[in-house]
Parts: structure tokens; sequence; C-alpha cells
């Protein structure tokens, strides 16, 4: 049973349109993440969620915005998107902010 | 922010053959995790290493924790094409930060 989910699978986006990805937990796990990865990089993480408490990393471009309107959904809405953008987009799930991560099958977002 | 080294970036073997990725970090870690991404896919948590010193074993892979706390390794043994993808390490350090950090990963490719 799929435990992350990750809506849609493949997104295409026109240069400036924006555009909402989404993730859904049957974890109840408290933390959710959300990374960018690029070909043959590590995950880069945008931002996390703890419960309610949004938690931004000092290098996420302002072009990135995260809600969380309860503990099962967590949306990754990028503003404007850039050429730049296009990547997998994982979303991520732990019981708590040291424990192991359970990761989606990812969005791969191109954008034309 | 912290920072994990991961080494080597690729490493090419032939099938039974064995293979060692290691992590360094310059500080102290609370714990690190393991985690394979095969190659179109996502991040899968593999292990969790909290104890100075400890070694755990899954089947053909030794996961070990240095005596400082500030290095890990991945060693398999006697190499399959499954064992394909890249492994990451994520590394916690003992202050401030709550999340993990990856290490850039080591992709691993066995020729049959």
């Amino acid at each position: 049973d799929a435990m992350v989910i990750q809506n849609p699978r493949y997104q295409v986006t026109q240069f400036g349109k924006p555009v909402t990805l989404s993730c859904s937990q049957t974890l109840n796990h408290n933390v959710m993440y959300w990374y960018q990865q690029k070909s043959s990089q590590a995950p880069k993480l945008l931002f996390h969620y703890y419960d309610k408490d949004f938690n931004n990393e000092a290098d996420t471009p302002d072009n990135f915005q995260s809600r969380r309107p309860n503990t099962s959904f967590c949306f990754l809405d990028i503003r404007s998107p850039g050429l730049g953008d296009a990547a997998m987009y994982l979303c991520a799930t732990s019981r708590d902010r040291a424990e192991p991560q359970y990761f989606g099958p990812g969005t791969r977002l191109l954008v034309l | 922010g912290q920072q994990v080294m991961q080494i080597p970036q690729y490493q090419h073997v032939q099938e039974g053959e064995d293979f060692t990725t290691y992590c360094n970090s310059s500080t102290t870690l609370s714990n690190i995790q393991w985690y394979k991404q095969r190659p179109g896919g996502h991040p899968v948590f593999l292990i969790q290493l909290v104890k100075s010193g400890e070694v755990k074993k899954q089947k053909r892979l030794t996961f070990q924790f240095g005596e400082a706390k500030k290095n890990s390794s991945l060693h398999i043994t006697a190499t399959q094409t499954t064992d394909v993808g890249t492994y990451f390490c994520a590394g916690r350090g003992s202050g401030g930060s709550y999340i993990p950090t990856f290490g850039r990963g080591t992709s691993l490719i066995v020729h049959p």
C-alpha cells in the first residue's frame, strides 16, 4: 500500500505559469519535507513542516511556497517557474525530524 | 551549515566484486542514515546508525559508524546487478539543525 503519494507523477508547465504539486501520506507522520533533485545530484531540501510549523531553508528561492492544510496533505507551489526549476520534486515524511524519512515516488516537472 | 562529504561519486564493479562508499563530516554527527535510490526511482531508507562504533548488517550490506561519529561506511559484499543505484548517506549534526544533510551520493554500476 502506498504510504507517501505524489500527484501528478509528471507535470509540464510553461515558463512563468504557476504550478502546484501535491503530496499525501497515510503514515500520520508529524514532519513533511519537500526536496528538489536534479539529475545526478543529491536531494536538496527546500523546506519542511514540523506539524504546522513551517521551516524554510535559507537558500530556497521565494518563488517556492508550501502549504500544509492538515496532517495528511502538503503542497508545493511554484509561483513563476523558470527553466532552471525543471527537476524531480520529492516529498518525504518522518515521524520526527531526526527519524528516517519515507519518500514518495516524486513529480518530474518540465518547464517549456 | 552541516556538510557531509561522500566518496567516490561513481564506482564501476564486476558482478561479484565488493563495493564500499564512505561518508565524512567535519563535525560530530548525532546519527547517520543510509538510503538507496534505484535509477528512475526515489530514495529508500536502508538503516540508521546512532552509537559510536556501531556496526549493522543487512544480508550482504555492512554499515559502520566511526568511533568519533564523524564518518560512516557502507560495504556490499559480492555485488549483484540488483545492487545498482545511488547510495546516499544523510548525517544529522549534534547541535542546531534537526534535519539530516544528504551527501552527494555514490552511484554503483555493476557489470554482469
